[in-house]
């Protein structure tokens, strides 16, 4: 059974960081896409970042470029999210979801972990 | 950027046809997939390039595309179908151009 568990996520000041992780398991983890989503609340899914199944390429949303990094370990079967410099508009839920492998959609999603930034 | 559009609400008795639509530009030329999110829940993958059901979603969800709109029909409407429902494409004119429809509000009467 596929599954995605998001972790990491918590209150914290405006300016400050946070790290999220996304432990996968019941697939081979390694040849598999991974994205960011984030949705705030009671808004819509919007989307943040990708990482390619290697590591070797990187791409984000426009508003969390230069202070959000994507990573990944294929060893432990984990996808990350470092967050620096952190604004009151990052306060979202964060969802990591998987890429389907012939196409551009997501068939399996974590259950998110929230982030609220604030002083 | 490429937007999607979608009207914020769609009201249906059950039993009866629901459906969504998701306007963009050309978006006839994309694949665009459609997700269902509960309160408190992760989205659900309903309808993926176009009109394909993945595994595990019935029959009576499908889907469209032609010119400026796609659209998602529910058939056959039930309670348990009562979610947020937003549609997604790729948009291959930028890397990172992974776009979602402003989401509508599907309400069981």
């Amino acid at each position: 059974e596929v599954q995605l568990v998001e972790s990491g996520g918590g209150l914290v000041q405006p300016g400050g960081s946070l790290r999220l992780s996304c432990a996968a398991s019941g697939f081979t983890f390694s040849s598999y896409w991974m994205h960011w989503v984030r949705q705030a609340p009671g808004k819509g899914l919007v989307w943040v970042s990708r990482i390619n199944s290697d590591g070797s390429s990187t791409s984000y949303a426009d508003s969390v470029k230069g202070r959000f990094t994507i990573s990944r370990d294929n060893a432990k079967n984990t996808l990350y999210l470092q967050m620096n410099s952190l604004r009151a508009e990052d306060t979202a839920v964060y969802y990591c979801a998987r890429r389907c492998s012939s196409t551009s959609c997501y068939d399996y999603w974590g259950q998110g972990t929230l982030v609220t930034v604030s002083s | 950027s490429y937007v999607l559009t979608q009207p914020p609400s769609v009201s249906v008795a059950p039993g009866q046809t629901a459906r969504i639509t998701c306007g963009g530009n050309n978006i006839g030329s994309k694949s665009v997939h459609w997700y269902q999110q509960k309160p408190g829940q992760a989205p659900v993958l309903v309808v993926y390039d176009d009109s394909d059901r993945p595994s595990g979603i019935p029959e009576r969800f499908s889907g469209s595309n032609s010119g400026n709109t796609a659209t998602l029909t529910i058939s056959r409407v039930e309670a348990g179908d009562e979610a947020d429902y937003y549609c997604q494409v790729w948009d291959s004119s930028s890397d990172h151009n992974y776009v979602f429809g402003t989401g509508t509000k599907v309400t069981v009467l």
